[in-house]
């Protein structure tokens, strides 16, 4: 059975420019949700999707957004990219709401120049 | 405010030894709390999940409890292995798959 997988593994933008990070969840996950995490704030929630509905959103600016299609798959776009964003941006997929285990991708390793 | 506290930061322990780790929660109503393990530059491992309703939960040499009145979980890790170093997180759920993290407990398991 796959993993979650996100794309791209690696990338270097540089201020001012946009990224969008993917995520292909397991079979049969319809929850996705987005996490940023850095060495000096750890693990922090963006944004949870089930069924294509954004129901949960953590304490980030709007540059910060989501969405999710038909198929559960998952992406995430920031805009206007600042120094502060470089960042390990990890997608977690479940089967259901509030039940089962979380199951982490690789994450998209974020550098900003 | 949600908080999740991870006592110690760093845990090194010659291999075999049975350790510990903590993780403490200011708010008891929470839904499930989860473990998991994460190796330098990798995501996170899903180690264990316990429910609201359960006390604790065994995989292996691992075994996670919880107390829901004291804002408490632990992990118990028998026998450690040096394949067992990495950074353990706890996570707490509150809302809709809206969980938060402690900072981690990065164990060092020498041969």
């Amino acid at each position: 059975k796959a993993g979650v997988t996100q794309t791209p593994r690696y990338l270097i933008k540089t201020r001012g420019q946009q990224v969008t990070l993917s995520c292909s969840p397991i079979s049969g996950h319809r929850s996705v949700s987005w996490y940023q995490q850095t060495p000096g704030q750890g693990l922090q929630f963006l944004f949870e999707y089930f069924s294509e509905t954004q129901r949960n959103k953590g304490n980030f600016p709007g540059r910060f957004s989501g969405r999710q299609f038909s198929n559960s798959r998952s992406e995430m776009n920031v805009s206007t990219l600042e120094l502060g964003d470089s960042a390990l941006y990890l997608c977690a997929t479940r089967w259901g709401s509030n039940t089962g285990e979380l199951f982490f991708g690789e994450g998209s390793r974020l550098t900003v120049l | 405010k949600q908080e999740v506290t991870q006592i110690p930061a760093a845990l090194s322990v010659p291999e075999g030894e049975n350790l510990v780790l903590n993780c403490s929660f200011t708010d008891s109503a929470i839904y499930n709390l989860q473990w998991f393990r994460q190796d330098p530059g990798k995501g996170l491992t899903s180690l264990l999940l316990i429910q609201s309703s359960q006390r604790e939960q065994t995989s292996g040499r691992l075994n996670a409890s919880l107390d829901k009145s004291s804002g408490r979980s632990t992990l118990y890790i028998a026998a450690s292995q040096p394949g067992d170093s990495a950074t353990y997180l706890c996570a707490v759920e509150y809302n809709f798959n809206k969980f938060y993290f402690g900072s981690g407990t990065k164990l060092n398991v020498k041969p």
